[in-house]
């Protein structure tokens, strides 16, 4: 089992530019979540994920979108690129809300 | 609103000693309650996970936490540390019993092991 895999690992976008990181829950996992981890900071919860459709937000701007396919995978979305949104982007999935495995994220560097 | 407080940013002790990261948490609600630790340029792994039952949880590396609900209180704790728990620790606090299961974590709390 691979668990729970992110790509890219890294990437640098300008300021203005749109992005699209990936995920891809563990195996058997139907639900999956998207946190920002800002430089020093706790993850922040983004939005969750669950057959198919957006289930729970957190305070974050329209700019910030998301998608799952119907294997599960995951996108998160984010336009207009702010420099504020340089951060670790992790995903997580679960098949129950007391067991949430995390990737090792996607480093988002904004310039 | 669900919140957690870690307290003390930077943690030091020697290999060895006792560890001690301090967590506090608010919810309305009964909160499920989670350690996880990160290591530099990696993704976050469950440490121990407090859910109901029996309030002193045992997890993987030699962590225990002890949920006390008069304080309000999910300390973590291991006896004796070692060089390799120098990381980032995250306490975090959900509610799956009222379909909100988002995670809540703390600002972390960063372990440094001395020789």
């Amino acid at each position: 089992d691979a668990g729970v895999t992110q790509s890219p690992t890294h990437l640098i976008k300008t300021r203005g530019q749109q992005v699209t990181l990936r995920c891809s829950p563990k195996s058997g996992h139907d639900t999956v979540s998207w946190y920002q981890q800002a430089l020093g900071q706790g993850p922040q919860f983004i939005f969750q994920y669950y057959e198919e459709e957006e289930r729970q937000r957190g305070n974050f701007p329209d700019r910030f979108s998301g998608h799952q396919f119907p294997n599960y995978s995951s996108e998160l979305n984010v336009n207009a690129l702010l420099l504020g949104d340089s951060a670790l982007y992790l995903c997580a999935s679960s098949l129950v809300p007391t067991e949430a495995f995390f990737g090792q994220g996607t480093r988002l560097t904004v310039v | 609103a669900q919140s957690v407080t870690q307290l003390g940013s930077h943690v030091s002790v020697s290999e060895g000693a006792l560890v001690l990261l301090r967590c506090n948490y608010s919810s309305s609600v009964p909160p499920y309650l989670f350690w996880y630790v990160q290591y530099p340029n990696q993704g976050l792994q469950l440490l121990l996970k407090y859910t109901t039952g029996a309030t002193l949880v045992k997890g993987i590396n030699g962590f225990e936490a002890e949920f006390k609900k008069s304080e309000t209180s999910f300390h973590l704790t291991k006896p004796s540390a070692h060089m390799s728990d120098a990381a980032e620790y995250f306490c975090a606090v959900s509610s799956p019993g009222n379909r909100d299961d988002k995670i809540i974590f703390g600002k972390g709390t960063r372990l440094h092991i001395l020789p």
